[in-house]
Formats: C-alpha cells, sequence, structure tokens
C-alpha cells in the first residue's frame, strides 16, 4: 500500500544552518505530495506541495522538489531561523483520493 | 476568524465518562475529518465525511462516534473513555473527496483520561 516514510528526529541546528528533512513514498501511480508543519500546542498547516514529477513546492524559504526516480521529496531551506521550530510532516495523496497518508513527523530544534 | 475551529481544546476527564468534541469550519468546504495524534505525534485518520455522507471509516471502537448534521460541521462523541484513548485529536477539512489542495486543520482537542 502507499506509504511515507521520514528521517527520525530531532534535528538540532543552529541559526542560519542549512536544513534537509528527508522523505521518500511508496505508492503506485502518481501521487501529490505535501509537507506540512505543526508549531507548538497548534494544529499542522499547509507548507508547500508539488503535484506531479520534477515539480518544486516553495514556501518560506522552503523548497522540496518532487523526484519521481528516487521516489524522494526532501524538505531544504537554506537557512533556518528560531522560529522554524516545529514538527514537519511529510504527506501523499494518493490514487485512491479519499486516503491521505501521513509519515511520523521530524522535530527541528534550532537554536540562537 | 478561525476557519476550522473545534472545541473544547483541552479536556481532562476520568474513564468511564462520555464526552463530545465539536467541530466547525466556515470554508465552505464540503470534506471533514477526525485525525488522532498520539504521544509520538503519529497521525492516524479516524473518520471522514463529505456532505453529511460518512466515506471513511477506520478500524476504530466504537466507542466512537463521529456526527455531521450539516458540511459544515463534524463532532465526535466518544462513550466510556479508557486510559489509552488520550491523545490530540484534530479536526480537519478539504474542499472536497479529492484533497487536491490538502487538508485545513484545526489547532487540536488535547484529551487526557485520567
Amino acid at each position: 500500500g502507499d506509504s511515507v516514510t521520514q528521517m527520525e528526529g530531532p534535528v538540532t541546528l543552529s541559526e542560519e544552518a542549512f536544513l534537509t528533512i528527508n522523505c521518500t513514498y511508496t505508492a503506485t501511480g502518481y501521487p501529490s505530495l505535501f509537507w506540512y508543519v505543526q508549531y507548538p500546542g497548534e494544529g499542522l498547516q499547509l507548507l508547500l506541495k508539488a503535484t506531479k514529477a520534477d515539480d518544486k513546492g516553495s514556501n518560506k524559504g522552503f523548497e522540496a522538489t518532487y523526484r519521481k526516480e528516487t521516489t524522494s521529496f526532501h524538505l531544504e531551506k537554506g537557512s533556518v531561523q528560531v522560529s522554524d521550530s516545529a514538527v514537519y510532516f511529510c504527506a501523499l495523496r494518493g490514487n485512491n483520493f479519499n486516503k491521505f497518508y501521513f509519515g511520523s513527523g521530524t522535530k527541528l530544534n534550532v537554536k540562537p | 476568524d478561525t476557519a476550522v475551529s473545534q472545541t473544547p481544546k483541552y479536556l481532562v476527564t476520568q474513564m468511564g465518562n462520555d464526552k463530545s468534541i465539536k467541530c466547525e469550519q466556515n470554508l465552505g468546504h464540503d470534506t471533514m475529518y477526525w485525525y488522532k495524534q498520539d504521544s509520538k505525534k503519529f497521525l492516524k485518520i479516524m473518520f471522514s465525511y463529505n456532505n453529511k455522507e460518512l466515506i471513511i471509516n477506520e478500524t476504530v471502537p466504537n466507542r466512537f462516534s463521529p456526527k455531521s448534521p450539516d458540511k459544515a460541521h463534524l463532532n465526535l462523541h466518544i462513550n466510556s473513555l479508557e486510559l489509552g484513548d488520550s491523545a490530540v485529536y484534530f479536526c480537519a477539512s478539504s474542499q472536497d473527496r479529492l484533497v487536491g489542495d490538502g487538508y485545513t486543520f484545526g489547532s487540536g482537542t488535547r484529551l487526557t483520561v485520567v
């Protein structure tokens, strides 16, 4: 079945460091891919998405490229800030449109 | 103006009690969901309604009963609460059942069963 695997956290970085959070997926056909962010005490917010191979989603300095050949959708940011500290979820919308699959979340801690 | 609002934000109750969580969305979306997030942040879908019709009913104890009086509201009633029900419950909505633009989530209800 469809699934998403993302790197375990926590990830701890200093401010202005480069961020990569790995996400790989298993799916039949052509899924859509998403990154969500959950700040402490809040619900998940959509960060970015990509709907087809080679698409790049971007928002707030974060980017992720849909790579079908490696079944990956890694999240990157060139220079993280303390305010980026949160839990990041990779997610997939599969061919069964009613079903959405979330990864287990990766906690990011950014230190000043 | 909150898009998806759920109440209460915190709920502490004793084992065996019955409780309800309410959710409302003002986005005009057709589809609403309940998700459970455990202590390790793992998210699991519980139910989904599309225009008041139940379309997803995952393996959830029948002590959990969703109700959707109209497409803007989806409530969750839990009977005979157990310790293992302690979690954060998120309501979410999407434009339609295709979920092309992803979900909009509420801020969660932290349920603690003691």
